[in-house]
């Protein structure tokens, strides 16, 4: 069974500081996997996947298939950053897409 | 307004009474996905549609709820007799496989905000 898991529930980080959100996952194959991103009174977006290799709004996220981690990372947090972030994995065979429990991420200004 | 769009956006009710919502999905995707989502959780996946055909149904989807999408398009999720526990959000997505990348990105609805009394 697949599973993604977000140690953290809440991290407070100050503005201009460097952020890492933690991501784990159990999947048997190849997985794909995703950062979703719900700000304030917004729906829950897609951030950035994995098999894009890109950045967006300065985060990235580097699959780890040996530690089976998909962290997502930002140089420099603005205040804009504070927002739930879920990590995600779809399984190829069903497509379906399982979240982790989120991250609420708080910029101290 | 082009996304996926969701009604209605709240709901309270009493236990023991039916509820459905509705959703529409972006019209060229053939994905359609409901999830649930309660205080302090992570989306759970509750099932979803390839066109019109239901493909996958979670446990957490008890004989009580039941879920349609006749024509592949809007899709339905009905719950029966509902019980306290039932109380949460109920999110709706739609996707289709990205032609270039093959990478399958889900696109939510607002969600429906289910209160039982």
């Amino acid at each position: 069974a697949q599973r993604v898991t977000q140690p953290e529930k809440l991290l407070s980080v100050f503005k201009g500081a460097p952020v890492e959100l933690k991501c784990n996952y159990s999947y048997s194959g190849s997985p794909e996997l995703f950062w979703y991103v719900q700000y304030s009174r917004q729906r829950l977006q897609l951030l950035l996947r994995h098999i894009s290799r890109e950045s967006i709004k300065g985060f990235t996220a580097d699959l780890n298939k040996g530690e089976t981690s998909f962290h997502l990372k930002k140089p420099f947090a603005q205040e804009e950053d504070s927002a739930m972030y879920y990590c995600a994995l779809c399984d190829f065979g069903n497509e379906k897409l399982t979240f982790g429990t989120g991250t609420r991420l708080t910029i101290i200004p | 307004d082009t996304g996926v769009s969701q009604n209605p956006r709240h709901k309270i009710t009493k236990r023991g009474q039916n509820v459905t919502f509705r959703c529409d999905p972006i019209s060229e995707h053939n994905r359609l996905y409901w999830y649930r989502q309660t205080l302090g959780q992570g989306p759970e996946f509750l099932t979803y549609f390839q066109n019109e055909a239901q493909l996958e149904k979670s446990r957490l989807l008890s004989d009580r709820f039941s879920a349609e999408r006749p024509k592949g398009s809007f899709s339905t999720l009905e719950i029966q007799r509902t019980e306290q526990g039932d109380s949460a959000m109920y999110l709706c997505a739609s996707s289709a496989r990205h032609l270039a990348t093959g990478a399958n990105v889900l696109t939510f609805g607002a969600g429906s905000r289910l209160t039982v009394l």
